[in-house]
């Protein structure tokens, strides 16, 4: 498996200002996802984060909303822009490594948007 | 219709019970089948996959059944170390590494 650490752990942030989440690994993986865990629900995959290229974004979930970077194999960043209280969410990256379809996930962050 | 449906639960066993949890997922060209563990307020973490053939981990068993679509996992001699939400995977077909999660099943076990 792999270490994956992500910050913030958790946050409390005003409506209509921006949260960048970062997701580090301990090894260079081919994939990294993010996704969001709603309360009482369970989870929904935003988008892959590609290395090198832009995002693909699942149907519901737009660049402009959550931008994500991935400047290296090991590295990635979501942003949750213009935050209204339905974001209040959990938001967890994963990985999987090469050559496998298994996931691994970071610890998350919990996003409260007052 | 969801993608991978499962128990609702919960499930309230006592200590030493069996017990048994279901998914049926709707995608028949799905490849991969996972169960992971979640506690609360912490990320689901890997169970295990699950095979055609079936798979034994100590007290967990996982069955697969592609021709009904159907996945079980099987936790024997229950522990209160075993409380918390089980989740159905499924990894869509066709090379993309999509996961399809269910809603979870919880588990409680009480002494």
């Amino acid at each position: 498996s792999a270490v994956i650490s992500q910050k913030p752990s958790r946050d409390i942030c005003q409506r209509g200002t921006s949260l960048t989440i970062q997701c580090q690994v301990d090894s260079q993986v081919t994939m990294m996802f993010w996704y969001r865990q709603q309360p009482g629900q369970s989870l929904t995959l935003i988008a892959t984060a590609n290395q090198g290229s832009e995002a693909t974004y699942e149907s519901g979930f737009v660049i402009d909303k959550f931008p994500i970077s991935r400047p290296n194999l090991t590295f990635s960043t979501l942003t949750v822009s213009n935050m209204s209280p339905e974001d209040s969410s959990i938001y967890l990256c994963s990985v999987a490594l090469t050559g496998t379809d298994t996931q691994y996930f970071g610890p998350g962050t919990r996003l409260t948007v007052l | 219709r969801k993608e991978v449906e499962q128990d609702p639960g919960p499930f309230n066993v006592p200590e030493g019970a069996t017990v048994a949890f279901n998914c049926t997922y709707s995608n028949s060209a799905s490849q991969s089948f996972f169960w992971y563990r979640q506690d609360c307020r912490k990320e689901p973490k890997l169970l295990m996959s699950v095979y055609s053939s079936g798979n034994e981990d100590g007290r967990f068993t996982a069955q697969l059944n592609r021709a009904s679509q159907y996945i079980s996992l099987l936790i024997r001699d229950s522990k209160l170390s075993d409380s918390a939400t089980y989740l159905c995977v499924v990894n869509r077909s066709g090379g993309y590494n999509k996961l399809i999660f269910g809603a979870g099943t919880r588990l409680a076990v009480h002494p």
